[in-house]
Order: structure tokens, then sequence, then C-alpha cells
């Protein structure tokens, strides 16, 4: 499994465009990269997948360099809503290997 | 689909007492995930099942904890015996195995042993 490593936690400003950031150097071949939101007191909700370039949603973007050592969750005008944390996983989606780290904490300020 | 079941939301027992949590997955997914995350370990994956049967047990903590998928649209976790330190939210999670890294989460049964 390759292992992430995120900030901790993080600040921002409602209406600010909020990067997060993970690094999973030894990522595989056949890795894809997962992204995970939870809220308080809920389970956590799937963002977004995926495997290089750029992937877009409605919730999110997820940029991926080439050599796919890191990628960027990005949040467009963030809220008070999006008060949470955030968790990247790496694991081939062909295996069950669904492994939480310890997330970063994003708090939207007013 | 009303998503993953799980039942009780919250459960309070007495050490020593046997505690089993249900979870229900949703129709058509054949993976599914327990979950343990408490304040100082996270996120802990448990056990997973892919059709019904058990894959990966390792995460289980003790022999204390046991966990069976008799059929594809319902699952139990139990503790037996209970103490403590398994007080600790518990997650049930189920996912289509062509996409197993997209699960979907049950709210939760909260445990508190005392």
């Amino acid at each position: 499994l390759a292992k992430t490593t995120q900030p901790i936690s993080m600040d921002s400003y409602e209406g600010q465009e909020v990067n997060i950031t993970c690094s999973h150097n030894n990522i595989a071949t056949n890795d894809y990269i997962t992204w995970y939101q939870q809220f308080p007191s809920q389970g956590p909700r799937f963002i977004i997948q995926g495997y290089k370039t750029k992937v877009t949603n409605e919730v999110a973007s997820l940029f991926i360099p080439a050599d796919r050592k890191s990628s960027t969750l990005s949040l467009p005008r963030v809220s008070l809503s999006d008060t949470a944390v955030y968790y990247c996983l790496v694991g081939q989606t062909g295996a069950n290997n669904l492994f939480f780290g310890t997330g970063t904490r994003l708090t939207v300020i007013p | 689909d009303a998503g993953v079941i799980q039942s009780p939301r919250h459960e309070v027992t007495e050490m020593g007492q046997e505690v089993t949590l249900r979870c229900k997955p949703i129709s058509g997914h054949n993976s599914l995930f327990w979950y343990r995350q408490t304040m100082m370990r996270g996120l802990e994956l448990l056990i997973y099942f892919n059709n019904n049967v058990p894959i990966d047990d390792s995460g289980m903590p003790e022999d204390r904890f046991s966990a069976k998928m008799p059929n594809a649209s319902f699952s139990t976790l139990k503790i037996q015996p209970s103490e403590p330190r398994d007080s600790a939210v518990y997650f049930c999670a189920s996912s289509f195995s062509r996409s197993p890294h997209e699960a979907f989460f049950g709210q939760g049964t909260r445990l508190t042993v005392v």
C-alpha cells in the first residue's frame, strides 16, 4: 500500500478556493487516488477519484501531476458547510484495501 | 435506495456484556467493510467481505471481535465480552466490487462501554 501524507489541518475563509495536497511517493502503477470527506458525526463520503491529470465533478477537482507522487484536491469557493476532514487514499481499484490515514481537518472561517 | 443502514445508532452497555452491531448494505453492492473510529486511532479498517466471504480480518483487534455476513443484505459485528476501550463509533460501508474505493458509509453506531 502506498502511504499518504497530508497536512493535519487547514483554515480558509469563506469564498476562497482551497487546495489540499497529498503526498504518495510510493504510488504503484495500478493505484488510483481517492478522496473522501467526513463531517462530524457522519461517515466518510466519497468525493472524487482519479488516476492521472485532472478530474472534475460537481463537488471538487483533483489534480495529479505526471509523476503521480502527489495529488491536490481543489474545493472552489468554500462555504462554512465545507468544514470537514478530508482523506486521501491510494490503492488499486481491484483490491479492497480501503485504508484511511489521518486526514486533513479543514476549517472554513466566516 | 436508503443507503447503508446501521443499527442501533447508539449503544450503551456494561463491561463484559455482549454487543451486536448490525448493517444492511446497499442493494447490489458486493463488498462490505467494518470500521472503527476513535480520536486516538482515527478510522481503522476491521474487516471486509467480498460476496459475503471475509477477505481480510487482520484489522480485528482481538478474538473478542467477530463479524459475519450470512447473506448479501446483512452483516453483524459482535464484541464479546465488551470492554471500555471498545468505546468508539463503528461504521459499516459497502461498495460495488468494480469500484471498491467508491464506498458508501452508514451513519455509524456510537458504542459506549461503561
